[in-house]
């Protein structure tokens, strides 16, 4: 059974500084997807990363997947306050994804 | 409009009441799913559906029901609702297993059962 772990899950960041977010997942794949979720909102495709090695860009956020290691990061360069959400990886299993408890966002003045 | 509509946007029944949640997709794509989201949690799969009359369980389909008798539509039924079911359900559509396109999601029905 494939699992996802997220770290941290709660994450309080002052402006203007960088953090990453890990996702670790246990079995074999190589298509990892970054969401966001604002409150009461629904989930926003960020990036989609097809191989090992792959980094994809948007603005201040960057994310790279590592599929020998299992693992995905989701950098935040510069935090702005717009940031504030809940983000997601999921992993892909063939047919269905397996989403991460999510990490929750504070970016504070 | 294209997209993935979700109907209704909240809903408050009783315990043991059927109660029908309904998700709608305009871009043909074979794959629709529905995903629970409680603290805590993060998502989980209740059922998914490859193409029109094939379903298939999640990790959390005890209690729940489905059907696809057409592509664009993915109901959700729970047949005799329980307050652990209250929760944000969320649909999702992709065009393929193999696409490189992310999974695209509705905007939610928030449930509570009384």
């Amino acid at each position: 059974e494939l699992k996802v772990e997220q770290n941290p899950l709660f994450l309080s960041m002052q402006e203007g500084k960088n953090y990453t977010i890990y996702c670790n997942y246990s079995t074999t794949s190589d298509r990892l997807y970054w969401y966001r979720q604002d409150p009461g909102k629904s989930l926003e495709s960020l990036f989609v990363l097809l191989s090992n090695g792959a980094v994809k860009q948007e603005g201040r956020l960057m994310a790279s997947l590592d599929t020998k290691a299992r693992l995905s990061t989701l950098h935040i360069t510069a935090a702005v306050h717009d940031l504030s959400a809940t983000y997601f990886c999921a992993v892909d299993s063939g047919s269905r994804l397996t989403f991460g408890e999510g990490t929750q966002l504070t970016v504070n003045p | 409009d294209a997209g993935i509509t979700q109907s209704p946007r909240y809903k408050i029944t009783e315990t043991g009441r059927q109660v029908t949640l309904m998700c709608h997709q305009t871009w043909s794509h074979s794959y629709m799913f529905w995903y629970r989201q409680d603290l805590g949690h993060g998502l989980r799969l209740i059922y998914y559906s490859a193409a029109a009359d094939i379903t298939d369980k999640g990790e959390v389909p005890d209690g729940y029901v489905v059907s696809r008798s057409k592509t664009e539509n993915f109901p959700l039924t729970l047949e005799s609702a329980t307050r652990s079911q209250t929760s944000v359900y969320f649909c999702a559509s992709r065009g393929t297993a193999k696409s490189n396109q992310p999974q695209h999601f509705g905007d939610g029905t928030r449930l509570s059962i009384l």
